[in-house]
């Protein structure tokens, strides 16, 4: 899988729009962009997924770059309970290229 | 929809003893099923990934006689922790996903220690 780059840490404000980016440069024209998030003591919680249309779902948008070099997983109103380790991986979806591996993510922190 | 359930949450026990950890698919097929392990502050490292009715195929550093996994029926895997050392302790946490195209999606792990 392509490697993906995220910053280590963000913080947000309660209520505000929660902007996670992540930077995958060298992701191939089959590999998919899958967000996830993991809450402490749990397993991941799959968010959202897109190949290079910009993706809405109930609880997120995923913005992909015109050159899917890059891409921005927005929570539009953030709540404490979005505080979780984010972590943005690119997988293909065939073969056995398609399993999930994961980076370091980003830990993000709402506070009131 | 899509909910893996994991069994046990928590399990402490001796060194030397075999632990198994059940992962079942509840309301979907689960075609490929994952077995990923996480100590500490780090994150998840994938050990294995297992085709119902076939044998699983390890990662690169993961001993399959020490982590022997079955994968014998579409809802349900199991990982069997062989002679648990200390050094085996994590959180273990199994995925799975009914086709290639789908997301994995996760259970809640198994918190093992062994003293």
């Amino acid at each position: 899988d392509a490697k993906t780059t995220q910053p280590t840490s963000m913080d947000c404000a309660e209520g505000r729009a929660a902007n996670l980016p992540c930077n995958h440069s060298t992701i191939s024209g089959n590999e998919y962009v899958y967000w996830y998030r993991q809450i402490h003591s749990q397993g991941p919680q799959y968010i959202i997924h897109g190949l290079k249309n910009n993706e809405t779902n109930e609880m997120a948008s995923l913005i992909i770059t015109e050159d899917r070099k890059s891409s921005t997983l927005i929570l539009p109103h953030a709540t404490l309970r979005d505080t979780a380790v984010y972590y943005c991986i690119v997988r293909a979806n065939t073969g056995t290229a398609s399993k999930l591996t994961f980076g370091t993510g980003t830990r993000l922190q709402v506070t009131l | 929809g899509a909910v893996v359930s994991q069994h046990p949450s928590r399990v402490i026990c001796k060194s030397g003893t075999s632990v198994k950890i059940e992962c079942r698919s509840l309301d979907f097929q689960a075609t490929t099923m994952f077995w990923y392990r996480q100590f500490p502050k780090k994150s998840l490292m994938l050990m294995a990934t297992s085709n119902e009715g076939s044998k699983a195929t390890y990662e690169q550093g993961v001993e399959k006689d020490k982590f022997l996994i079955n994968h014998a029926s579409l809802t349900l895997s199991t990982l069997t922790v062989t002679s648990a050392h200390p050094e085996d302790s994590s959180f273990y946490i199994c995925s799975a996903r009914d086709s290639y195209n789908q997301p994995q999606h996760f259970g809640d792990g198994t918190r093992l220690s062994i003293l």
